[in-house]
């Protein structure tokens, strides 16, 4: 079964600041897809970034970055120099090549003081 | 950008009480879903829509639950005999492709659930 872990629960970071996202995914798949949404007080749930297992190459796009580990089951996000405008909840999400549901992590809450 | 449309935002109903939950997702796609976050907790995969029928739903999805694509344009989830427990955001998403390989869902801004 899929399971993604983001254990930080609420990080606050001082504007300008470096914040990096923890998500430890289980998964039996060989093939799989990790993803990384966030959610603004408004509610929606907003499509940041998509990996996929066979592509282990870290990324850079704009002020968002990742790490992704196969050895060590990760896929880490960062903000770097965080804005006001990043203060949200942030998921990570995992979908197995098998079926076509995304399992969540219980998403951290990062608030971004001005 | 085109979005997936959610309504109404907020819905309050009675213990017992039908629900329809209603969604348009983004004309050009063809699979729909719905997923539901109760407080505090992690956003939960309850069904995906394909070809006019079910594709794959999660254990949640008991027989309470129901989809359907009326016309061409909105897809609704109905909930029979609501429970309280049933008091959750629910997420509309589409998405173009058959499966999560090369696609991201597109998903609406919600309807909030809350069962009185």
């Amino acid at each position: 079964a899929q399971k993604v872990t983001q254990a930080q629960t609420e990080i606050s970071v001082v504007e300008k600041e470096d914040v990096t996202l923890d998500c430890v995914y289980e998964t039996r798949d060989t093939t799989y897809y990790l993803f990384w949404y966030k959610q603004p007080p408004s509610g929606e749930l907003v499509f940041l970034i998509r990996r996929n297992s066979f592509d282990e190459q870290n990324e850079i796009s704009g002020r968002y970055s990742w790490n992704f580990q196969k050895s060590t089951s990760s896929f880490n996000f960062t903000i770097t120099a965080s804005q006001v405008v990043d203060s949200a909840v942030y998921f990570c999400a995992l979908s197995e090549s098998m079926n076509n549901r995304l399992a969540f992590g219980k998403g951290n809450q990062v608030v971004v003081i001005p | 950008e085109p979005e997936v449309t959610q309504t109404p935002s907020h819905q309050v109903t009675q213990m017992g009480q039908e629900v329809i939950l209603r969604c348009v997702p983004i004309s050009n796609h063809l699979y729909f879903y719905w997923y539901r976050q109760i407080l505090g907790q992690k956003v939960e995969f309850l069904v995906s829509f394909y070809n006019n029928e079910i594709s794959e739903k999660s254990e949640i999805f008991d027989d309470q639950f129901s989809v359907e694509r009326p016309d061409g344009s909105n897809f609704t989830l109905k909930i029979r005999s609501t429970k309280l427990e049933d008091s959750a955001m629910y997420f509309c998403a589409s998405s173009e492709a058959l499966r999560l390989t090369n696609e991201k869902l597109f998903f609406g801004s919600g309807t909030q659930l809350s069962v009185l």
